[in-house]
């Protein structure tokens, strides 16, 4: 199956730490998001990609996090410094076309939990 | 901004049983709509979506018309299965980039 993949699956972190995601969409997707999700919650916006341009991010994107596409293929979100609050399923999504509606398919997600 | 609110879960039915999961959006312009699921243990997808007012999206024997007059997008299913069972997400997506979610709603469905 070549859906979108995200590694790791699961990550246990200590506060402060930095943390690292990858996201592997489907192949020849021109386009990548990433949302968070925390629990009892539907997906939050992030930001995404178009090829290796990052054309949108929320401003729940602090400072502290930064997304990569760099050859418009994988992409990476990482999160510096991490608090409590990021703990949360981090969700890829990617999908193809440039115009109308395109279907966005979506990984399992990286659940981050800061302790 | 954009939003969308979806009936507080979990909901619970028997089998066969009839199935309605409210949506409401609020949105500047003329979104397009979606339903998503979430089957335990796996990735949101795509159950179906209308793209203009009064359009019905259909997939497995659900359902979900674009009311643009009531701001709704009610998802329908005339008999469950126990197999249904998952989250089921309401989203709108404006300008075609990205999808603004609800909350979810929990459906659980006993034989």
């Amino acid at each position: 199956d070549t859906g979108v993949s995200q590694d790791p699956r699961h990550k246990i972190t200590k506060r402060g730490q930095n943390v690292t995601f990858r996201c592997d969409p489907i192949s020849e997707h021109n386009r990548l998001y990433w949302y968070r999700q925390t629990l009892g919650q539907g997906p939050e916006f992030l930001t995404y990609f178009q090829n290796e341009a990052q054309l949108e991010k929320s401003r729940l994107l602090s400072d502290r996090f930064s997304a990569e596409r760099p050859k418009g293929s994988f992409s990476t979100l990482e999160i510096q410094r991490t608090e409590q609050g990021d703990s949360a399923m981090y969700l890829c999504a990617s999908s193809a076309g440039d115009r109308g509606l395109p279907e966005a398919f979506f990984g399992q997600g990286t659940r981050l939990t800061v302790v | 901004g954009d939003s969308v609110t979806q009936m507080e879960g979990p909901v619970t039915l028997s089998e066969e049983a009839f199935l309605t999961i409210n949506c409401t959006y609020t949105a500047t312009g003329y979104p397009s709509l979606f339903w998503y699921v979430q089957y335990p243990g796996e990735g949101l997808q795509l159950l179906l979506k209308a793209t203009k007012a009064d359009d019905k999206g259909s997939n497995k024997g659900f359902e979900a018309t674009y009311r643009k007059e009531t701001t709704s997008f009610h998802l329908e299913k005339g008999s469950v299965q126990v197999s249904d069972s998952a989250v089921y997400f309401c989203a709108l997506m404006e300008y075609g980039n990205k999808l603004v979610f609800g909350a979810g709603t929990i459906l659980r469905v006993k034989s």
